[in-house]
């Protein structure tokens, strides 16, 4: 089925390991999105993607890194996971049009022991 | 920079209760506007949208203006049911699509 998925949806990992969230859309969208969710702190944009090889950072992005070789995937890493970034993700992609929306996936909800 | 400011609640009705839920931005330009719903152990849902001055964006008997003059896009709904508790966003997009601003969302609940 067409739409943005990710893998995992959740995942429970020790401190100082590294994670990799999975990010997937299938409708050749330019745009993609992290996002993280906490409470007391709303949506956070870690890091954004507006072509294949062509990343930044957005408002929190220490601690992570992203790639994107193909336009229809855009993995996380953590690459030593803390406490901190227990959290929910959000992947998300877009047109690019100034009208069009973001269109989310389900999230995948870390646990950093 | 763009940001948007919107009630945080909790807001808690009854149900067939109007909902009125404020949002007001600040932004360069001529953004779009949007109202997204998250319901739990969910992800975002676009719930409507305007484009362009005095547009209503309207969907599932929820409604908001694009409001230029009062820099607001506030999101009604004439009698709300249980089924709408959720969390509510409000965001703009500018800059061609890549620059998203969410407010910090408001929480819903609607009792029977």
């Amino acid at each position: 089925d067409a739409g943005i998925t990710q893998s995992p949806r959740y995942k429970i990992t020790e401190t100082g390991r590294q994670v990799t969230l999975m990010c997937h859309q299938t409708w050749s969208h330019s745009y993609m999105f992290w996002y993280r969710q906490d409470l007391g702190h709303g949506l956070r944009l870690i890091y954004y993607s507006a072509a294949a090889d062509i990343t930044d950072k957005g408002e929190v992005p220490d601690g992570y890194v992203v790639s994107r070789s193909k336009t229809e995937n855009f993995p996380l890493t953590l690459e030593s996971a803390t406490r901190s970034q227990t959290s929910v993700y959000f992947c998300a992609s877009a047109t690019g049009s100034n009208t069009g929306e973001l269109f989310f996936g389900e999230g995948s909800r870390l646990t950093v022991l | 920079g763009d940001s948007v400011t919107q009630m945080e609640g909790p807001v808690t009705l009854s149900e067939e209760a109007f909902l009125t839920i404020n949002c007001t931005y600040t932004a360069t330009g001529y953004p779009s506007l949007f109202w997204y719903v998250q319901y739990p152990g969910e992800g975002l849902q676009l719930l409507l949208k305007a484009t362009k001055a005095d547009d209503k964006g309207s969907n599932k008997g929820f409604e908001a203006t694009y409001r230029k003059e009062t820099t607001s896009f506030h999101l009604e709904k004439g009698s709300v049911q249980v089924s709408d508790s959720a969390v509510y966003f409000c965001a703009l997009s500018n800059n061609y699509g890549q620059n998203f601003v969410f407010g910090p969302g408001t929480r819903l609940s609607v009792l029977p």
